[in-house]
C-alpha cells in the first residue's frame, strides 16, 4: 500500500538558518503530495501542495519540489525564523480529489533566536 | 474564514466508559473524514464519509468505534467501550467535490485521554 517515510527528528536550528526536511514516498499510480503544518495546540495546516511530477509547492517561503524519478518532496526553506516551530508532515493522497491522505510520522522543528 | 468544528476539544474517559466527539464540516463540503493521530505519529484514516455514505472504513475498529453523518452534514463519531489504547487526537476533516485543488480543511481536534 501507499506509505510515506519522513527523516527521523526532532530538528534544532538557529533562527536564519537553512532548513532542509526529507520526504520519500511509496505509491501506485500518480499521488498528490502535500505539506502538513501541525502549531502547537492548533489542528493540522495545509501548508504546500503538488499535483504532478516536476510541480513546486510554494508558500511562507518554504518550497518542495515533486520528484517522481526520487519518489521524493523535501521540504525547504532557506531562512527559518522562530514562528516556523512546528510539526511538519509529508502526506500523499491517490489520484483523484477526495482520496485519503497518508501521512509520514511528521517531524518536530524547533528554531532557536 | 469557513472552519472544521469539532468538540468537545478534550476528553478525559474511564476504560469501558463510552465517548462520543462531534464534527461539523465546512459548509457545503460534501466528503467527511475521522483521523486518529497517535502521539509522535502521523494521522491515520479511520472513515471517509460521501454525503452520507461510507466511502473507507476498512481502518475503523468496528468492534468498538462507530461512526455516522445521518444529513450529510456534520458526525458523530463514537467508542464503546473506551480502552487505553484510545488515547489519541480524533481530528476531522472535509473537503469539497468541485475543488480542484484536492485540499482536505482539518478541525482542531479532540484530544482523548482513557485512564
Amino acid at each position: 500500500g501507499d506509505s510515506v517515510t519522513q527523516m527521523e527528528g526532532p530538528v534544532t536550528l538557529s533562527e536564519e538558518a537553512f532548513l532542509t526536511i526529507n520526504c520519500t514516498y511509496t505509491a501506485t499510480g500518480y499521488p498528490s503530495l502535500f505539506w502538513y503544518v501541525q502549531y502547537p495546540g492548533e489542528g493540522l495546516q495545509l501548508l504546500l501542495k503538488a499535483t504532478k511530477a516536476d510541480d513546486k509547492g510554494s508558500n511562507k517561503g518554504f518550497e518542495a519540489t515533486y520528484r517522481k524519478e526520487t519518489t521524493s518532496f523535501h521540504l525547504e526553506k532557506g531562512s527559518v525564523q522562530v514562528s516556523d516551530s512546528a510539526v511538519y508532515f509529508c502526506a500523499l493522497s491517490g489520484p483523484g480529489a477526495n482520496s485519503k491522505l497518508t501521512f509520514g510520522k511528521g517531524i518536530t522543528l524547533s528554531v532557536r533566536p | 474564514e469557513a472552519e472544521v468544528a469539532q468538540s468537545p476539544r478534550y476528553k478525559i474517559t474511564e476504560k469501558s466508559q463510552a465517548v462520543a466527539f462531534w464534527c461539523d464540516p465546512i459548509s457545503g463540503h460534501a466528503t467527511l473524514y475521522w483521523y486518529r493521530q497517535i502521539l509522535g505519529q502521523g494521522p491515520e484514516l479511520l472513515v471517509q464519509f460521501q454525503d452520507e455514505s461510507v466511502v473507507d472504513d476498512s481502518q475503523l475498529p468496528k468492534d468498538r468505534f462507530s461512526a455516522e453523518r445521518l444529513k450529510g452534514v456534520d458526525s458523530t463519531l463514537k467508542i464503546q467501550p473506551a480502552e487505553l489504547g484510545d488515547s489519541a487526537m480524533y481530528l476531522c476533516a472535509s473537503s469539497s467535490t468541485r475543488q480542484l485543488t484536492y485540499e482536505q480543511y482539518f478541525g482542531p481536534g479532540t484530544r482523548l485521554t482513557v485512564t
